[in-house]
């Protein structure tokens, strides 16, 4: 079973902050956050390790609740080049990485 | 920086053809994964392999078979295909044990088209 995202899709307009969960029905021991443009290969935000770490670099951070099962990516002052769609993504403890349900993300002028 | 290589870049079929798709992973990378991904659906993890054996397998239907080289290069060999084989297939190249550590690096995909 691979991890659920929500929302579907996000429209927003630049500046304005964005926040996409990943939630799992299995226990998470670690989760991957990838971004991929149309037509490109995802290309790797963060990964969170342990239950309450938090990381982020320029305006996109995260966050993961181990008890809950969740994570969750937060996009500030989004910009143009956010624009994609979002994949969560764990391995559930084995050699292979499961993508979320994906978020299409569209940023506007 | 070498990033991981993947031919060809696209690839036209007819159905009940055979195709094959190349890997080249990041140089001293020793684990590689393929991933299959149809249009507006996330990517299906299908095979991995650290130093040359199979390490892990998922949604690959029996009719495709993989397998990683002395080099670490790898093959997807894909036989009988269908019209829902159809998507772009990525490669990833990985070191052993990033699954906590690190990243994926992800080629630029193989896009495969069955007529």
């Amino acid at each position: 079973q691979q991890p659920v995202q929500s929302p579907q899709a996000v429209i927003l307009r630049e500046g304005e902050d964005a926040v996409i969960n990943c939630s799992s029905s299995k226990a998470l021991y670690s989760v991957h956050w990838y971004r991929q443009k149309h037509g490109e290969a995802p290309v790797f935000l963060m990964i969170l390790l342990k239950g309450g770490e938090q990381k982020g670099h320029d305006k996109i951070s995260a966050s993961f609740n181990e008890k809950k099962q969740q994570s969750s990516l937060y996009l500030t002052a989004s910009q143009l080049s956010y624009s994609g769609t979002y994949f969560c993504g764990t391995d559930y403890n084995t050699d292979k990485l499961i993508f979320g349900t994906g978020t299409r993300l569209q940023v506007f002028p | 920086a070498a990033g991981v290589i993947q031919s060809p870049r696209h690839l036209i079929k007819e159905k009940r053809e055979t195709a094959t798709l190349k890997c080249y992973p990041i140089p001293r990378h020793d684990t590689v994964y393929w991933y299959q991904q149809g249009p507006g659906q996330d990517p299906q993890f299908l095979i991995s392999f650290y130093e040359k054996m199979q390490s892990d397998k998922g949604s690959i239907p029996d009719r495709f078979s993989a397998q990683q080289f002395s080099d670490y290069h790898s093959e997807l060999n894909m036989s009988s295909l269908e019209l829902g084989d159809s998507a772009l297939y990525f490669c990833a190249s990985s070191l052993k044990g990033s699954m906590n550590t690190g990243e994926l690096f992800f080629g630029e995909g193989s896009r495969l088209t069955v007529l």
